[in-house]
C-alpha cells in the first residue's frame, strides 16, 4: 500500500528566502505526481504535475522534481513571498490505488 | 469550463439529520472523487466513480455513508443520520482519466459541521 510523507510538516521563512518541500514515497509503480497549494479554508489548487517519466517541472518561481527510483519528490520556491504562505500537499497517481496524499507542510513566509 | 462545483459550502445541521453533499464534475472527465479532510486525519479518499460507476468504496466510514452518481454531471455524497465525529470538509474533486498528464481538479469544498 502506498504510503506517502511530507517533511518538514511546518515551515516559517523570512521573506526571500529560498526553500525546498520534500515528499516521500513508498511505492515507485506511479503515473505521476502532483503538488498542491490549500489556502486556510480553501480548497486544494494544483501548481505542478510532474509526470512518471519526467524528471522536474517548472513554473515561475516553483521547480518539483522527481527521482522514482529513491521515492522522492522536492517542491523549491525561489524568493519566497508572504503571498506564498499556504500549506503544499503531494499526491501521487498509483495504477490501482488513484491518489494518495502526503499529511502537507505548513508555510509561513514572514514580511 | 466552470470547475468543479460543488454545494453547500457551508452546512450546519444537528445530530441525527440527514446531510446531503452536491458535485457536478467538469465535463468530459470519467473520474469523480469524494475526499473528506480533517485535521486529524488529513486528506482521506471515501469513494471514487468512473463513468459513473463506484470502483472503490473502501474508505467509507460506515453505512451511514453512501454516495451517488446518477449520470456524468452530477454526484451526491449523503450521510444519514449524521454525527458530531463527521464534522470536517468535504471535496469532491475530477480527472479525465488515470494517465500521467492528467490533473486532479478540486471544488472548493463542503464544510460540514454537526451539532
Amino acid at each position: 500500500k502506498q504510503e506517502v510523507t511530507q517533511i518538514p510538516a511546518a515551515l516559517s521563512v523570512p521573506e526571500g528566502e529560498n526553500l525546498v518541500l520534500n515528499c516521500s514515497f513508498t511505492d515507485s509503480a506511479i503515473y505521476n505526481l502532483q503538488w498542491f497549494r490549500q489556502d486556510p479554508g480553501k480548497g486544494l489548487t494544483s501548481l505542478l504535475l510532474i509526470q512518471s517519466s519526467q524528471r522536474e517541472q517548472t513554473s515561475g518561481r516553483l521547480n518539483a522534481s522527481l527521482d522514482k527510483s529513491s521515492g522522492r519528490s522536492t517542491l523549491y520556491i525561489a524568493a519566497s513571498q508572504p503571498g506564498d504562505s499556504a500549506t503544499y500537499l503531494c499526491a501521487v497517481g498509483n495504477y490501482g490505488q488513484n491518489f494518495v496524499f502526503g499529511p502537507g507542510t505548513r508555510l509561513s513566509v514572514l514580511p | 469550463d466552470a470547475g468543479v462545483i460543488q454545494s453547500p459550502r457551508h452546512e450546519v445541521t444537528e445530530m441525527g439529520q440527514e446531510v446531503t453533499l452536491r458535485c457536478k464534475p467538469i465535463s468530459g472527465h470519467d473520474y469523480l472523487f469524494w475526499y473528506r479532510q480533517t485535521m486529524m486525519r488529513g486528506l482521506e479518499l471515501l469513494i471514487y466513480f468512473n463513468n459513473n460507476v463506484p470502483i472503490d468504496d473502501s474508505g467509507m466510514p460506515e453505512d451511514r455513508f453512501s454516495a451517488k452518481m446518477p449520470n456524468a454531471s452530477f454526484s451526491t455524497l449523503k450521510i444519514q443520520p449524521s454525527e458530531p465525529r463527521d464534522s470536517a470538509v468535504y471535496f469532491c474533486a475530477s480527472t479525465p482519466q488515470f494517465s500521467g498528464a492528467n490533473v486532479l481538479t478540486f471544488g472548493a469544498g463542503s464544510r460540514l459541521t454537526v451539532l
